[in-house]
């Protein structure tokens, strides 16, 4: 079946160092791939998406493309701000399983000022 | 426009307490999932509507949990005779059409004690 497995927290990284989330999937068909942040209080947003191969998702400096050849969708950031502390999933659906998203564990990030 | 709506927002329940919590989706939407989400986990799928047709209720753990959206927008979760393993964050997500983007709510914090 469809799952996604990414890189275990916690994470704890200086302000404006560079950020690096790894994620892979396992899929049939096509998926699209997500990251999803969950801020301190608040709910699950979404942060970026991509629906095919190759395609680059970007928003709030962070990126992550949609690697099929390493079924991969790593999340980066060239330089990351106090404001980024939050718990980031990776996630995927695929149109065969009705658009249900499957998640990754979350990772969590912390940003030291 | 109001985004997805969820209530109660925290929930305590004694075991064996039948529980009801409530999602409004955003006005619209044909789409509608539930997702569970437990302490330090990715949320988990529960359950997906298409209008008022549940289309797919192969996440449900048990058969004390049982959802409903019977005129297509307002849906509700119940879960049966609460067990602590159910204590849990439950997310509502909505969508329109199927396969873009789910928007989900707050969620609702479930204690079963």
């Amino acid at each position: 079946g469809n799952s996604v497995t990414q890189m275990e927290g916690p994470v704890t990284l200086s302000e404006e160092a560079f950020l690096t989330i790894n994620c892979t999937y396992t899929a049939t068909g096509y998926p699209s791939l997500f990251w999803y942040v969950q801020y301190p209080g608040e709910g699950l947003q979404l942060l970026l998406k991509a629906t095919k191969a190759d395609d680059k998702g970007s928003n709030k400096g962070f990126e992550a493309t949609y690697r099929k050849e390493t079924t991969s969708f790593h999340l980066e950031k060239g330089s990351v701000q106090v404001s980024d502390s939050a718990v980031y999933f990776c996630a995927l659906s695929s149109y065969s399983s009705a658009s249900k998203i499957i998640f990754g564990s979350g990772t969590r990030l912390s940003i030291r000022p | 426009g109001a985004g997805v709506s969820q209530s109660p927002r925290y929930k305590v329940a004694k075991r064996g307490q039948d529980v009801a919590l409530r999602c409004d989706p955003i006005s619209g939407h044909v789409s509608l999932f539930w997702y569970q989400q437990a302490l330090g986990q990715g949320p988990e799928f529960l359950t997906y509507f298409q209008n008022e047709a549940q289309l797919d209720k192969s996440g449900l753990p048990s058969d004390r949990f049982f959802a409903e959206r019977p005129e297509g927008s307002v849906s509700t979760l119940k879960i049966q005779r609460t067990q602590q393993e159910d204590s849990a964050v439950y997310l509502c997500a909505s969508s329109s059409p199927i396969g873009e983007t789910q928007y989900f709510g707050p969620g609702t914090r479930l204690l079963v004690l």
